[in-house]
C-alpha cells in the first residue's frame, strides 16, 4: 500500500534552518510528484511548492523562494523540504502529498501524517 | 494567485442534515478543483477531485458540482464521522490554493 512517512518533530531558534523528510512506499517513486504544504496552528492549509523525484525540477510558492529548497533522493524514495531563516510564523504542521492523476485533473491522493515544526527562542 | 473563497467559514448541523459548501475561485479554473476532509491531528483526506468526481472509497452522501468559477461540496445526509473541516483547492496552475475551510460542528 501507498505509505508516506515523514520525520519526527523539530524544535528550531529563529534564524535557523529546518529539514524535513518523506519518504515513499508502495508506488513507482518517480513517477509522481510531490507537494508541500504546512498548516499553522489552528490555520488552514498553504501550499508550498512541488518537486518531480524524476530529475528534481521544483515549482515552488512565491512567499516561500528564496528560503525554500526541495530535493529528492532516488535511491531512498525520500524527498526533502528546507526551510532556511526560521521565524516564529514558520511554526506549522508540515505535509508532504502525492500527487495522483486522472486524465488533465491532480489531486493530492497520500499524504505523510506531517511534522511538527516549532520555532522558539 | 487564484483566490478561493470558501463559504461558509462555519456551521452547525444535526446528523442527518443535508449540508453545502461552496467555493468561489477568482478566476476560471474549468474543473479543477478538489475538496478534502480534516479532522483534528490528522492529514486531510481527498473526497472529491475534478469538480464532482469522488474518490474511491468515499461514501455517496458526499459529490460535487460546479465548473469555471462556482463549486460545491454536498453532503447529503450527515453522519456523526463527517464533524470535520472542509477545504477545497484549486489545482488550475502554480500555486495551487486552498479556501480557507469550513468547519462543520454539531
Amino acid at each position: 500500500q501507498v505509505q508516506l512517512v515523514q520525520s519526527g518533530a523539530e524544535v528550531k531558534k529563529p534564524g535557523a534552518s529546518v529539514k524535513v523528510s518523506c519518504t515513499a512506499s508502495g508506488y513507482t517513486f518517480t513517477n509522481y510528484y510531490i507537494h508541500w504544504m504546512r498548516q499553522a496552528p489552528g490555520q488552514g492549509l498553504e501550499w508550498m511548492g512541488i518537486i518531480n523525484p524524476s530529475g528534481g525540477s521544483t515549482t515552488y510558492a512565491q512567499k516561500f523562494q528564496g528560503r525554500v529548497t526541495m530535493t529528492s533522493d532516488t535511491s531512498t524514495s525520500t524527498v526533502y523540504m528546507e526551510l532556511s531563516s526560521l521565524s516564529s510564523e514558520d511554526t506549522a504542521m508540515y505535509y508532504c502529498a502525492k500527487r495522483g492523476v486522472v486524465g488533465s485533473t491532480a489531486f493530492f491522493d497520500y499524504w505523510g501524517q506531517g511534522t511538527l515544526v516549532t520555532v522558539s527562542s | 494567485a487564484i483566490q478561493m473563497t470558501q463559504s461558509p467559514s462555519s456551521l452547525s448541523a444535526s446528523v442527518g442534515d443535508r449540508v453545502t459548501i461552496t467555493c468561489r475561485a477568482s478566476q476560471g479554473i474549468r474543473n479543477d478543483l478538489g475538496w478534502y476532509q480534516q479532522k483534528p491531528g490528522k492529514a486531510p483526506k481527498l473526497l472529491i477531485y475534478g469538480a464532482s468526481s469522488l474518490q474511491g472509497g468515499v461514501p455517496s452522501r458526499f459529490s460535487g458540482s460546479g465548473s469555471g468559477t462556482d463549486f460545491t461540496l454536498t453532503i447529503s445526509s450527515l453522519q456523526p464521522e463527517d464533524f470535520a473541516t472542509y477545504y477545497c483547492l484549486q489545482d488550475y496552475n502554480y500555486p495551487w490554493t486552498f479556501g480557507q475551510g469550513t468547519k462543520v460542528e454539531i
